[in-house]
């Protein structure tokens, strides 16, 4: 069965500074990749994914994620966090066949202090 | 473009009632998944509806059911309701075909609260 993790339940970054997330996945085969932020309240909203091609994967509000297929990682990185990046992140795996679903690791929650 | 929505936004309910939630995918899509997400148990898959037909379902009872309606909305119901029932069901939806399929757009969610 496939299974995502995401290693660090919590991060503390300070604005301005960079941020690192960690994702692992163990699949057969290379999954379809996302990751998703979740603000309090609020439904996921889908940050960037990786298909197929260039492993590094650029996304909305200046995330990017790199995919790495001998480390089964699939890693999210943004060079400055804002304030307004405070939320818990996703990482959720896909598979490539007709099988619709998507499985979520446990979340990161980032703290942004100022 | 509208995105997905859910509604209602916030339900209590007694224990040993039923409910129901309902969703509406983005325009186009006609792939229509339901999580439930719970501090203890996190984000869970519970069934997923293409085409008014369900292709794939998660480990829970028979208790929770869903349909599709020919307009891709979608609905669940939970029947008598357990304490452990409250969450925030989301609903998702994506083209459920092809190389994209498998996409998903989330809506706000429901927050249920069983007493």
């Amino acid at each position: 069965a496939q299974s995502v993790t995401q290693p660090d339940i919590h991060i503390t970054v300070s604005e301005g500074a960079s941020l690192e997330l960690r994702c692992n996945y163990s699949y057969g085969a290379t999954p379809y990749l996302f990751w998703y932020v979740q603000s309090p309240g609020q439904g996921l909203q889908l940050l960037l994914k990786y298909f197929s091609g260039d492993t590094l994967v650029q996304g909305i509000k200046g995330f990017e994620a790199e995919f790495k297929r001998s480390q089964s990682s699939f890693n999210l990185r943004k060079p400055s966090v804002h304030w307004s990046d405070a939320a818990e992140y996703f990482c959720a795996v896909g598979k490539r066949s007709n099988d619709y679903k998507l499985s979520f690791g446990a979340g990161t929650t980032v703290t942004v202090r100022a | 473009k509208a995105g997905v929505t859910q509604t209602p936004r916030y339900l209590i309910k007694t224990r040993g009632q039923q409910v129901t939630l309902s969703c509406s995918p983005i325009s186009g899509h006609r792939s229509v998944s339901w999580y439930q997400q719970t501090p203890g148990q996190g984000l869970q898959f519970l069934f997923e509806y293409f085409s008014e037909t369900q292709r794939n379902k998660g480990n829970f009872p028979g208790r929770f059911s869903g349909r599709q309606f020919s307009n891709s909305r979608s609905e669940m119901n939970v029947s008598t309701l357990e304490l452990g029932d409250s969450a925030l069901y989301l609903c998702a939806s994506s083209w459920g075909q092809g190389l994209f399929g498998v996409e998903q757009y989330f809506g706000p969610g429901t927050r249920l609260t069983v007493t």
